[in-house]
């Protein structure tokens, strides 16, 4: 099994419908984080959290909710899907100490 | 803003060339990251360099940070074209508890057989 799963993998919408990705590691790690990724932008923070009591917004959190359910367990929303939430988001985790992130497969959104 | 900023966007290379890529960042770091994404894939880690380290190396990467010029450049060696891919650097700024990464735009490596 990965480290890091997302599912869905995929997932067409339509707009103003409510949708949730979700997230689960086996790292034991505390910090988790969603970021999404467009073509020529990198990839940009939308959340990310120290533990569970903890959750901070990272640059691009408008139209977005989360949900740390468990140590293991870091769950994005989103509310009303609008077009241009069209992404691949990405799930991360990371130890304490200066160490890497690891990356789930992503899941590739499309909202028409 | 933040993020890093790699250099070349594109590269094109033979199989067994070498490839070179840089990242120049704006702020203070305490680690400087080198991530690769295979198409549609997640990033995968290649190699963290400290802010007190100048060079590391790991099998066929070479990674070089001068923080005067806030500026890294990661080497890989002998290129395959399994090395296709996109390569990403991310800093991680001084002083942050919570280990947030500022990551670049990435540079698309191409490797011909």
């Amino acid at each position: 099994d990965a480290d890091v799963t997302q599912t869905p993998r995929n997932r067409i919408t339509k707009t103003g419908k409510r949708i949730m990705l979700e997230c689960s590691q086996t790292k034991g790690h505390d910090r988790m984080y969603w970021y999404r990724q467009d073509p020529g932008l990198g990839l940009r923070l939308i959340y990310y959290s120290f533990d569970v009591k903890d959750i901070n917004k990272g640059e691009i959190s408008d139209g977005y909710s989360v949900s740390r359910q468990a140590q293991a367990k870091f769950s994005l929303s989103l509310e009303s899907a609008i077009p241009n939430q069209t992404a691949l988001y990405f799930c991360a985790t990371r130890g304490n100490g200066d160490y890497g992130y690891t990356f789930g497969s992503g899941t590739r959104l499309t909202v028409v | 803003s933040q993020q890093g900023e790699e250099d070349p966007q594109a590269l094109s290379i033979q199989e067994g060339e070498n490839a070179t890529m840089n990242c120049s960042y704006k702020t203070s770091i305490n680690n400087l990251q080198w991530y690769r994404q295979n198409s549609g894939r997640g990033l995968v880690h290649l190699i963290l360099i400290r802010s007190n380290e100048r060079e590391k190396h790991s099998g066929r990467l070479r990674v070089t940070l001068d923080t005067s010029k806030k500026s890294s450049s990661l080497l890989i060696t002998a290129s395959r074209a399994a090395d296709t891919a996109s390569y990403f650097c991310a800093t991680a700024d001084r002083g942050s508890t919570l280990g947030r990464l500022y990551f670049g735009r990435g540079t698309q490596l191409t490797v011909w057989p």
